[in-house]
């Protein structure tokens, strides 16, 4: 059973688009975090969010909790080629940490 | 702050030798380390989870004789691939979390294990 669902897992777009990842769960999380990966390398930790409705941003990169912290976006404005990488999201819960499947982004020059 | 090495980046064995591979936390002691697996295009897979001191954890499925895992110190955590084969080949990524925030991670950089 995946507890964290993330969308789209794909997404290829234009420079200067914007958009937006979710992550998804019927379960509670106390945190959660959000990583992003680039080929051949370790993920980076971008944020981690706590309290439920939580907004915050990194740059053009914003990210917020749902009010039952159950769920997140990442939304990224005016999108650029460095953005291109691996997203995952990650919840904790009962002292276990849950990735989802990671959406795969590719922004277009 | 909060960098996690790991060595070697790349390793090519040959299928039944052993290779281990070191994880270490540069700037701080970590409270937990993470062994992960992934597969190409994919996401991560837990493969166990490591204390300073204490048998590691491993995830259904993950044979501890095989990967076996050791915790020396509150900086070091190595994975031996025991008995290497072909289907073991993968890109594996250590993790470590520190005493600030239980669940924020802090990754290595990865090694890519290919098994001939």
């Amino acid at each position: 059973t995946q507890l964290l669902e993330q969308s789209p897992q794909f997404l290829s777009i234009q420079e200067g688009e914007n958009l937006t990842v979710y992550c998804n769960s019927s379960s509670v999380f106390s945190s959660l975090q959000w990583y992003r990966q680039e080929p051949g390398e370790g993920p980076v930790l971008l944020v981690t969010v706590v309290t439920g409705g939580e907004v915050k941003k990194l740059k053009r990169l914003t990210f917020q909790f749902g009010d039952a912290r159950k769920d997140s976006s990442l939304h990224i404005t005016a999108a650029q080629p460095g953005d291109t990488g691996l997203y995952l999201c990650a919840g904790a819960r009962d002292d276990k940490i849950i990735f989802g499947k990671g959406t795969r982004l590719h922004i277009l020059p | 702050g909060a960098v996690v090495s790991q060595h070697p980046s790349w390793v090519i064995c040959k299928s039944g030798t052993s290779v281990k591979i070191e994880c270490r936390s540069l700037d701080f002691q970590a409270t937990t380390m993470f062994w992960y697996r992934q597969f190409p295009k994919q996401s991560l897979m837990l493969m166990a989870t490591s204390n300073e001191g204490s048998k590691a954890t491993y995830e259904q499925g993950v044979e501890k004789d095989k990967f076996l895992i050791n915790h020396a110190s509150l900086t070091l955590s190595t994975l031996t691939v025991t008995s290497a084969h072909p289907e073991d080949s993968s890109f594996y990524i250590c993790s470590a979390t520190t005493s600030g925030d239980p669940y924020e991670q802090y990754f290595g950089p990865g090694t890519r294990l290919t098994v001939t």
